[in-house]
């Protein structure tokens, strides 16, 4: 199969605090794993991603980290800001360019 | 590079009609995706070439939807007729290795 589920489907934090999304695949054999961010009205646009030889990878207030033996992984924002807020989409590769996206989070930062 | 560049960006059309959307790929990219949003279905993979050749058109919908890449920097997505059902947000993608997807600013159809 070539599923991916995305939990939660919207998050409401605090400005400041944190914010977790979290992924499962199917496909054994996928080995990267991009996750998009969409604001309204715009398109997807790559924020970060990994790779099945790490697992983990930070870029500033991004993080995601990797359980291939779980077949998840995780983006991790910290000190969200307003401009945080956005839907955002995990994704795998299956078979080598088949790139299947999670039903996104709507993340909303409270002011 | 100005990205991938997607035409029209609103199509407004009635029932029946054809429909034809277009992608310009970012210069030196040899994969094309093409994805349907809806709020419903999120973003769904609709067809798949590499280097100009169709791999995977699992995604779309019916025979009523067609696709072409008549050459390395340009595709087009045909809806023939176009139904209400079909309203949606497009995009295409394109990529170098068929990893790192980017995306053009979509089309949003409606079909009235």
């Amino acid at each position: 199969g070539e599923n991916v589920e995305q939990h939660p489907s919207t998050l409401s934090v605090q400005e400041g605090d944190s914010a977790v999304i979290k992924c499962t695949y199917s496909d054994s054999a996928s080995n990267y794993f991009p996750w998009y961010k969409q604001e309204l009205g715009k398109r997807p646009q790559l924020i970060i991603d990994i790779r099945s030889n790490v697992g983990e990878k930070k870029d500033q207030r991004i993080a995601v980290t990797l359980n291939k033996t779980a077949k998840h992984f995780s983006l991790h924002i910290t000190e969200t800001q307003p401009e945080d807020s956005a839907v955002y989409f995990c994704a795998a590769f299956f078979n080598d360019y088949k790139l299947s996206f999670g039903a996104g989070t709507t993340v909303t930062v409270r002011a | 590079d100005a990205g991938v560049i997607q035409s029209p960006r609103h199509e407004v059309t009635e029932m029946g009609q054809e429909v034809t959307l277009r992608c310009k790929l970012i210069s030196g990219h040899n994969s094309l995706f093409w994805y349907r949003q809806t709020m419903m279905r999120g973003l769904e993979l609709l067809i798949y070439f590499n280097n100009n050749v169709p791999i995977d058109d699992s995604g779309m919908p019916e025979d009523r939807f067609s696709a072409k890449m008549p050459n390395a920097s340009f595709s087009t997505l045909k809806i023939q007729p176009s139904e209400p059902r079909d309203s949606a947000v497009y995009f295409c993608a394109s990529s170098l290795t068929g990893y790192e997807a980017f995306f053009g600013q979509g089309t949003r159809l409606t079909v009235v």
